[in-house]
C-alpha cells in the first residue's frame, strides 16, 4: 500500500466523452504529479502541483485540464481526447521537490 | 533537459546475480532513483542515492554511482522470480522534476 490511490483503474472512452480521473494521497505530501507512460516510453511527467498551485506543465494539449482542491486530492480531467493519448496514467506526491515520489497504482486509459 | 538511458530488457537466471545500468546526461543531478514496477501495478520505490555518495547497499540491492562519468548501476543479489518487473532509473533534473529512463524489462528464469 503506497499511500497512493487512483480512480479508476481502468477506463475506456469515446473521443467524443468528458472523463475525469481521480488522485489522492494519505501521505500529508505537499506536492502531486500527473505522469502519462506510454509502451516502451519513459515517463512523461505532465503536470506539477505545489501547495495547490500548478509549477509545472509540459506542454500538456488542453484536452488535458489538471484540477489540485486541495494538497491531498489530484484530479485529470480529459475531453476530446484522441486514440494516441490512451495509455497508463500514474499520479505521484512527494514532500518537497526533491525528495522521492511516491506513485498510485494508475489508471489505465483507452480512447477508443 | 535530462536524458536518462537504460537498457530496456536483461534476462537472468534465479539465484545469479541483476545488474541494470543507466547513464544520464545532467551533472547536477542531486538525487537518482531507482523504481520497480511489477505488472498492473503503479512505480514502487525501491531505493536512491545522493550525488555525493558512490555506493548505497540495502539487502540484496547495492547501487553503484560513477559521478564523473553519469552512470548509476542496480545490482539485484540472489535474483528470485519475484524480481521480475520493469526498472526505471531516474534523476532529478531540478526542483519536482525526475527524468525517467524508458525502463528495463527483467525476465528472472528458472
Amino acid at each position: 500500500e503506497t499511500g497512493v490511490t487512483q480512480t479508476p483503474r481502468h477506463l475506456v472512452m469515446g473521443m467524443t466523452n468528458k472523463k475525469s480521473l481521480k488522485c489522492e494521497q494519505h501521505l500529508g505530501h505537499n506536492a502531486m504529479y500527473w505522469y502519462k507512460q506510454s509502451a516502451k516510453k519513459p515517463l512523461e511527467l505532465m503536470f506539477v502541483y505545489s501547495l495547490e498551485e500548478r509549477v509545472e506543465n509540459n506542454s500538456v494539449p488542453s484536452r488535458f485540464s489538471p484540477e489540485c482542491p486541495n494538497s491531498s486530492h489530484l484530479f485529470l480531467h480529459l475531453h476530446t481526447l484522441q486514440p494516441e493519448d490512451s495509455a497508463l496514467y500514474l499520479c505521484a506526491s512527494s514532500q518537497g521537490g526533491v525528495n522521492e515520489q511516491f506513485f498510485g497504482p494508475g489508471t489505465r486509459l483507452t480512447v477508443l | 533537459g535530462e536524458d536518462v538511458e537504460q537498457s530496456l530488457f536483461l534476462s537472468v537466471r534465479e539465484g545469479d546475480s541483476s545488474v541494470i545500468n543507466c547513464t544520464y546526461t545532467d551533472s547536477s543531478s542531486t538525487y537518482l532513483y531507482w523504481y520497480k514496477q511489477e505488472p498492473g501495478a503503479g512505480l514502487q520505490l525501491l531505493t536512491y542515492i545522493f550525488s555525493n555518495m558512490d555506493m548505497k547497499q540495502d539487502q540484496r540491492l547495492t547501487v553503484l554511482l560513477n559521478k564523473k562519468d553519469k552512470h548509476l548501476s542496480l545490482r539485484i543479489a540472489d535474483t528470485q522470480t519475484g524480481d521480475s518487473a520493469i526498472y526505471f532509473c531516474a534523476a532529478t533534473s531540478n526542483d519536482y522534476k525526475l527524468s525517467f529512463g524508458a525502463g528495463t524489462t527483467v525476465t528472472v528464469r528458472a
